[in-house]
This record gives structure tokens, C-alpha cells and sequence, in this order.
């Protein structure tokens, strides 16, 4: 049974416009949230993270959104660019047992940004 | 140079060989993980150490081994690969006695192709 789920495989958008990636999970025993984003033959790269005691964080131009009654995060990329075209990770991490730390991936969701 | 480090970064082998998949990291962390990934399917955890002492199977344990050589080094082996082992291989490295999202730190990845 899937902890984290990225819904859509897919997204495009264009340059200059938001980007919305969504995420959601079902363990209310993830303390923290992750995003990664991942180029082509490269390895996964820590973007941003909230903690489950805040409903938002921002850097730059990401901001996440935690909405824990709905056990539904999102990623807003605004203005979103080329060079954010990538695959992005949705990922919680477990609190509790000897687990305690590691992270659920989600499966992933495709961004694609258009000139 | 890189913080996290992978050998080899490609290999192609042939079912019944035995494989060994090496990670090293200068970012002095006690964590270390390994991960495949296949097209649609996200990162699954195959094994991860808390420290030289200390080795746990992940949800995708069965057909691999780990050794965790030194706090820097971490290797992967297939005993016997088999074809549907083909995939993306990371390593990631994690502090956790520094707090926060604990958030992980990947390897550039090792592509596996079992014939």
C-alpha cells in the first residue's frame, strides 16, 4: 500500500506561469516532508522541506503547503522556468521505531516547462 | 568533487554474476541508504545504516547484500543478478544528529543492465 502518492505522472506548463505538484499520504506518523527534484542521469537533489507542525515554507520562488487534515502537500513553483524541467519526488519522513528518519518516496510527477 | 560518490556509473553483466555496487561519501554523515529505481516506480529502499554497526533491510532487501566497510563507504552487492534487477542504483547519505528535515543526499546513480 502506497504511504506517499504522486497522482500525476505528468505535468506541463508554461514558462512564466505557476507549476502545482501535489502530494498525498496516509501515515500520520511523518514529521517532515520533502521535495527532490531530478535531472536525467543525475541523482536526486534536495529542494525544499516542511516541517508536519507548519502549513507553509517558502524559498525563493518554492513554496510547499501542508495541509495535514487533508494529508495533502503541494509544491508551487512560481514563476516557473525551463530549468525546471525535471522529475519531481514527493517524500515523508517516518518518526517512530527503528525506521525512525527514513523517507517514502512518492513515484514521481514530470514537470515540463515550455518556452 | 562530489560528496557522495558512485562506482561504477554504467554496467551491463549477464544473469548468475556476481556484481558489486560501491558508494562513498566525504560528507561525514552516520547515515548511509541504498535505493533502485524503475521507470514509474519511484525510489524503493533496498538497505540503509545508521552506522558502521548497524545494518537494516529496506522494503526490497531479497537478491542484494550491503557492507558497510568504514563510516564513508557502503557497498552493494548482488550475489547472483537476474534480469529484472536491471535498474537505477543511489546511494544517499543523511546526518541525523544535526536536526531538522534530516534530508538526504544522493549519489550521481549506477545504471545496471542484466542480460
Amino acid at each position: 500500500d502506497q504511504q506517499v502518492k504522486q497522482n500525476s505522472p505528468s505535468l506541463s506548463v508554461q514558462e512564466g506561469r505557476i507549476s502545482i505538484l501535489n502530494c498525498d499520504y496516509t501515515n500520520s506518523m511523518f514529521d517532515y516532508f520533502l521535495w527532490y527534484k531530478k535531472y536525467p542521469a543525475e541523482g536526486p537533489t534536495f529542494l525544499i522541506s516542511i516541517s508536519s507542525i507548519k502549513d507553509k515554507n517558502e524559498d525563493g520562488r518554492f513554496t510547499v503547503f501542508l495541509n495535514k487534515s487533508a494529508k495533502h502537500l503541494s509544491l508551487h513553483i512560481v514563476p516557473s522556468q525551463p530549468g525546471d524541467s525535471a522529475v519531481y519526488f514527493c517524500a515523508a519522513r517516518l518518526n517512530y521505531g527503528g525506521s525512525q528518519g527514513n523517507l517514502i518516496f512518492g513515484k514521481g510527477t514530470k514537470l515540463s516547462v515550455k518556452p | 568533487d562530489a560528496d557522495v560518490t558512485q562506482t561504477p556509473r554504467n554496467r551491463i553483466t549477464k544473469t548468475g554474476k556476481r556484481i558489486m555496487l560501491e558508494c562513498s561519501q566525504t560528507k561525514g554523515h552516520d547515515r548511509m541508504y541504498w535505493y533502485r529505481q524503475d521507470p514509474g516506480l519511484g525510489l524503493q529502499l533496498i538497505y540503509y545504516s545508521f552506522d558502521v554497526k548497524d545494518i537494516n533491510k529496506g522494503e526490497i532487501s531479497d537478491g542484494y547484500s550491503v557492507s558497510r566497510q568504514a563510516q564513508a563507504k557502503f557497498s552493494l552487492s548482488l550475489e547472483s543478478a537476474i534480469p529484472n534487477q536491471t535498474a537505477l542504483y543511489f546511494c544517499a547519505t543523511s546526518d541525523w544528529t544535526s536536526g531538522g528535515a534530516g534530508e538526504q543526499f544522493f549519489g550521481p546513480g549506477t545504471r545496471l543492465t542484466v542480460l
